[in-house]
This record gives C-alpha cells, structure tokens and sequence, in this order.
C-alpha cells in the first residue's frame, strides 16, 4: 500500500538561513512524487514534481527538492527561507503501478518563518 | 485557483440536512476529484472522475455522493449531514497523463451542527 510520512508537524526557520521539509514514502512500484503549498483559506498549489531523471528537481519560489531511491525520502529545501514561505506544505505520491491516478497526500508540515 | 471554482466558499448547516457542494472548472482537464482536509491527517480523496460517465469511490466515500454534470462539474453531496463531515473540501483536476500535478479550488468550508 501506498503511504506518506511527513516527520514534522511543524518547522520553524529564521529568515534568511537554510530551510529542509522532510517526507518519506512507500509505494510498491517506482513513485510519482509531488510537494504541494497552502497558504492561508487557499487550495493546495503545486510546487515541484519527481517523475524521472535528474535526482534534484527545482521548482516554485525558489524550491527544490531531492529524492532519494535508497532511503525512499523526497526532501524539500530552499537555501534561503523568507517570511513569505510561511505556509502549510505537503507532500504527495503516485503509484505508476496503480495507473498513475491516486494520489495519497502526507498529513502536512507547517513551515514558519520569523524575520 | 480561479481555473477551478467552488461554491459555496462557507457552509453552516444542521445534522440531516442534505448538502450540496459545487465545482467548477475551466481548465478542460477530464479527471476531476473531491478530497477533504481535516488537520493533522492531511487530504482524503472521496470519489474521483475520469470522464463524464466515469465515478469512482475513493478511501472515504461513506456519506457522501458524487454527480459529473459535465467535463466542467463536478458536485459532491452529503445526503444526511453528520458533525464528523465537518471539514475542508477541495476540488482537484487534472490532465489525463498520470504524471501531471493537479488543480485544486480554494476550498469549501463546511460545518455540521
């Protein structure tokens, strides 16, 4: 069964320094795996996606992300947070085995930013 | 977000009642789906759509009901509301291809007495 596993429930970062949003997954199969934002009384926004390729994959705002076969892991970091970053993130996975349509979302991680 | 519409953004409504909500969207996407965030547990999908004849239950389908008026509308409704369905909803859609992100609206705010 497909799952996802955010750690934290809450990251807290000062302006300016490096900020890491951890999410491990588990699939049975070879994994679809996306990072959403939500900002406050606004849908989920998409932010970066691991289909194939390249391990590091570069998004939104200034987002990336890494994913990590052999410790199943899908981090989100961005090299400098700004206030602005402060949200509700979650990370997400498909099952291409499964034909590639559900989508089974972690619990989420909110970020906090202080200036 | 405005590609994907819902309405109403704000629901108060009594245990019973039967409670429709409505999505809308432009984005010409064929999949559709309508999920719930409650904290700490993320999103749940409960029914997604692949085309206009197509309805699938997802994990928590219990309670509610689905309609796909057209490739553009998508309704989700709750026959006899329950206080457990008190909840954020959220309509996605996406492109066929199974490796696109989806499209989420704004959220539907919905509590049961």
């Amino acid at each position: 069964a497909q799952s996802v596993a955010q750690p934290e429930d809450q990251v807290n970062v000062a302006e300016g320094n490096p900020l890491t949003v951890k999410c491990t997954y588990s699939v049975s199969g070879n994994p679809y795996l996306f990072w959403y934002v939500q900002y406050p009384n606004r849908g989920l926004q998409f932010l970066l996606k691991y289909i194939t390729g390249d391990n590091l994959v570069k998004g939104s705002y200034g987002f990336e992300a890494e994913f990590n076969k052999s410790q199943t892991s899908f981090h989100l970091k961005k090299p400098s947070a700004l206030v602005s970053d402060s949200a509700l993130y979650f990370c997400a996975v498909r099952d291409i085995n499964t034909g590639g349509f559900k989508t089974i979302f972690g619990a989420g991680t909110r970020l906090f930013v202080k200036a | 977000d405005a590609d994907v519409t819902q309405t109403p953004r704000n629901r108060i409504t009594k245990t019973g009642k039967r409670i429709m909500l409505e999505c809308s969207q432009t984005k010409g996407h064929d999949r559709m789906y309508w999920y719930r965030q409650d904290p700490g547990l993320g999103l749940r999908l409960i029914y997604y759509s692949f085309d206009v004849k197509d309805i699938n239950k997802g994990e928590i389908s219990d309670g509610y009901s689905v309609s796909r008026q057209a490739q553009a509308k998508f309704s989700l409704s709750l026959e006899s509301a329950i206080p457990n369905q008190t909840a954020l909803y959220f309509c996605a859609t996406s492109d066929i291809e199974g490796d696109n992100e989806q499209f989420f609206g704004p959220g539907t705010r919905l509590t049961v007495l």
